[in-house]
């Protein structure tokens, strides 16, 4: 079974900066693709961006409303993910998952338990 | 970028109805269409994909149809396991998520 398991959340202000991780266990590394998606209080999931399997060149694509300002990484000798969010808003205020795709197919197979984020000042 | 209109936010029902939801999107996906189910406090679970393929342990009251721009999520004989908020996905190009529908009991 594949555990997902997000860190780094907490409370930032706004301009500030804030990485989280995402440990990946009972998994192949650098097989599946690797996404980030958020749930902002009283709004829906929003996809924040993804990073692609080895096979595919593990490069990223990003929402519009964080490009330029997020980056996501991964580690496949440490079966981990990051997401580093810089220049943060009050928008960015959210549960953040990282989730597992199929292969490089982006529907989202696993899920973590989410890390809340709050940007206030 | 591919825009996804999902309907009705809030859909009110009993133990036992059937319910339906829509989603359509911005230009056609062909089938690359996905639907989760979230309750609170707790992370999405995937319930098929593509857009008719359940996933394993998913009961089979659950039925995904559709293609191209048009897609739909028919639970049948509504459980109180089921009450909770329902997204669907496109991953055509890129990912977008309808903006939920929250099953409630009525």
């Amino acid at each position: 079974e594949v555990f997902l398991v997000e860190s780094g959340g907490g409370l930032v202000q706004p301009g500030e900066s804030l990485r989280l991780s995402c440990t990946a266990s009972g998994i192949t590394s650098g097989d599946d693709a690797m996404s980030w998606v958020r749930l902002a209080p009283g709004r829906g999931l929003e996809w924040v961006g993804f990073i692609r399997n080895r096979a595919s060149g593990g490069t990223t694509d990003y929402a519009a409303s964080v490009k330029g300002r997020f980056t996501i990484s991964r580690d496949d000798s440490r079966n981990m993910v990051y997401l580093q969010m810089n220049s943060l808003k009050s928008d960015d205020t959210a549960v953040y998952y990282c989730s597992r795709c199929r292969g490089s197919t982006c529907f989202y197979v696993s899920w973590g338990q989410g890390t809340l984020v709050t940007v206030s000042s | 970028d591919i825009q996804i209109t999902q309907s009705p936010s809030t859909l009110s029902a009993s133990v036992g109805d059937t319910v339906t939801i829509t989603c359509r999107a911005s230009q056609a996906i062909t089938t690359s269409l996905a639907w989760y189910q979230q309750k609170l406090g707790e992370a999405p679970k995937l319930l098929m994909s593509r857009p008719s393929i359940l996933e394993s342990g998913v009961p089979s009251r659950f039925s995904g149809t559709g293609s191209g721009t048009e897609f739909s999520l028919t639970i049948s004989s509504l459980q109180p396991d089921d009450f909770a908020t329902y997204y669907c996905q496109q991953y055509h190009f890129f990912s977008t998520f309808g903006q939920g529908t929250k099953v409630e009991i009525k």
